[in-house]
């Protein structure tokens, strides 16, 4: 199956600053790529996603970044606000629906 | 509309006891997955459902048994609950890539 590798693990920013979140896939055939945000003992929320065909996709403060050839995609959040402090997920798919979560990143922002 | 659903929403269990963990979307999606959240290691998906009818273990299915019970329900059953066990379980559900969460079952084996 796939395998997805997410860093750092935690990440401590001051407001106002920005946020970048690091992940790696196995599967070559993956071709969506989620971002999931979950705020303490809440459900995990899609904030934004990337299919293989695209290389960026931006929505308001946050974007998100695909390099396909190094397997490799990354998560953008600028102007930093207390809101986002909250853990971030990403994820691959594989064969078909299914998919393969990398072990979250917990995102503190600092007042 | 209430999306996906899950019930209950607490529970805690001793060694060796069996449970059935409901979900249900009214959302008219085809797919439906089972995931556990534990510290440290993401979602990892138990068991998967592409449609009614049909089901398919995922990354972690040992100790887990699953119905597809129409296109609306997916229940989750512990037959013989351990420790290991412990953790918070989540339902989804999809009908392309995008997949919509329930609110989690926060599960405790003694």
């Amino acid at each position: 199956g796939e395998n997805v590798e997410q860093h750092p693990s935690t990440l401590s920013v001051q407001e106002g600053d920005s946020a970048v979140i690091k992940c790696t896939y196995s599967d070559s055939a993956s071709n969506y790529f989620p971002w999931y945000k979950q705020e303490l003992g809440k459900r995990p929320q899609l904030i934004i996603d990337i299919r293989s065909n695209v290389g960026e996709k931006k929505d308001q403060r946050i974007a998100v970044t695909l390099n396909k050839t190094a397997k490799h995609f990354s998560l953008h959040i600028t102007e930093t606000q207390p809101e986002d402090s909250a853990v971030y997920f990403c994820a691959a798919t594989f064969n078909d629906y299914k998919l393969s979560f990398g072990a979250g990143t917990t995102v503190t922002v600092r007042a | 509309n209430a999306g996906v659903t899950q019930t209950p929403k607490f529970q805690v269990l001793k060694t060796g006891q069996s449970m059935t963990l409901q979900c249900a979307q009214d959302m008219n999606h085809n797919s439906m997955y089972w995931y556990r959240q534990d510290p440290g290691m993401g979602l990892r998906l138990i068991y998967y459902s592409a449609s009614e009818g049909t089901t398919d273990k995922g990354e972690v299915p040992n100790g887990y048994n699953v119905s597809r019970l129409n296109k609306r329900e997916f229940s989750l059953r512990l037959e013989s609950a351990a420790p290991s066990q412990t953790s918070v379980y989540f339902c989804a559900s999809s009908s392309s890539n995008e997949q919509f969460f329930g609110p989690g079952t926060r599960l405790t084996v003694l």
